[in-house]
């Protein structure tokens, strides 16, 4: 099956500094992708959605200044969070979308392994 | 996007048929229902997807009746490592860009 990709998959970083988070499909091209964050026995919470070539969308709340995220190609897909702090620290999923095997008429999404960011 | 309603929590032992019902009373003409499982610390799994009666791959079946207002994932025999999170979710993936909104899905708890 199609498989996404993420890096890092743990980083600890200090409180007012920078991290990127990369999302990779490796074997599919994926012009949408998306970006959640899941809190401890929380389900997933949509941030993002990534277009490649174009400006993200970004739900309700999420601060687009604050969480950066840039499409450069149709593999990848980054998150940086910016001036991270504390209560940034959760687990980043990214997804990418591929057409759906053996079907011409839906299409499904792959997630990648997750990241998780501490921000001490 | 349709609205899912899913059991909080599921017990089930070693070799039985664990059978999870969604409901999605507001499901749409286009929308699809896909199925997600997730373990801790790692990203979903795509499970399975259909529209309507049944489908059947390799780990696992999804039943939707005529009005498709619920589903049901049934997991054959399972086993100690399908105790994980099942996600139903509904939405028109029939174009790209499409938006999962994922609810609290079901914990499943697969005990000896």
């Amino acid at each position: 099956g199609a498989v996404v990709s993420q890096h890092p998959s743990r980083v600890i970083c200090k409180s007012g500094t920078s991290v990127k988070i990369e999302c990779r499909s490796l074997d599919f091209q994926a012009t949408t992708m998306f970006w959640y964050r899941q809190f401890p026995k929380q389900s997933l919470m949509l941030m993002a959605t990534s277009n490649e070539g174009s400006k993200a969308t970004y739900e309700q709340g999420v601060e687009k200044d604050k969480f950066l995220i840039n499409h450069a190609s149709l593999t990848l897909s980054t998150l940086t969070v910016t001036s991270a702090h504390p209560e940034d620290s959760s687990f980043y999923i990214c997804s990418a979308e591929h057409r759906a095997r053996n079907k011409i008429t839906s299409y499904e999404q792959y997630f990648g392994p997750g990241t998780r960011l501490t921000v001490t | 996007l349709a609205k899912t309603t899913q059991p909080i929590s599921m017990d089930s032992y070693e070799g039985q048929e664990v059978n999870i019902t969604c409901s999605h009373n507001n499901i749409a003409t286009n929308d699809y229902i896909t199925w997600y499982q997730q373990f801790p610390s790692q990203g979903p799994r795509f499970i399975i997807q259909g529209y309507k009666t049944k489908v059947t791959n390799e780990v696992a079946s999804l039943f939707i009746p005529a009005d498709r207002k619920s589903s049901t994932l049934s997991l054959p025999r399972v086993s100690l490592s399908d105790t994980a999170v099942y996600y139903c979710l509904v939405g028109d993936v029939s174009g790209g860009y499409n938006k999962l909104i994922f609810g609290a899905g079901t914990r499943l708890a697969v005990h000896p």
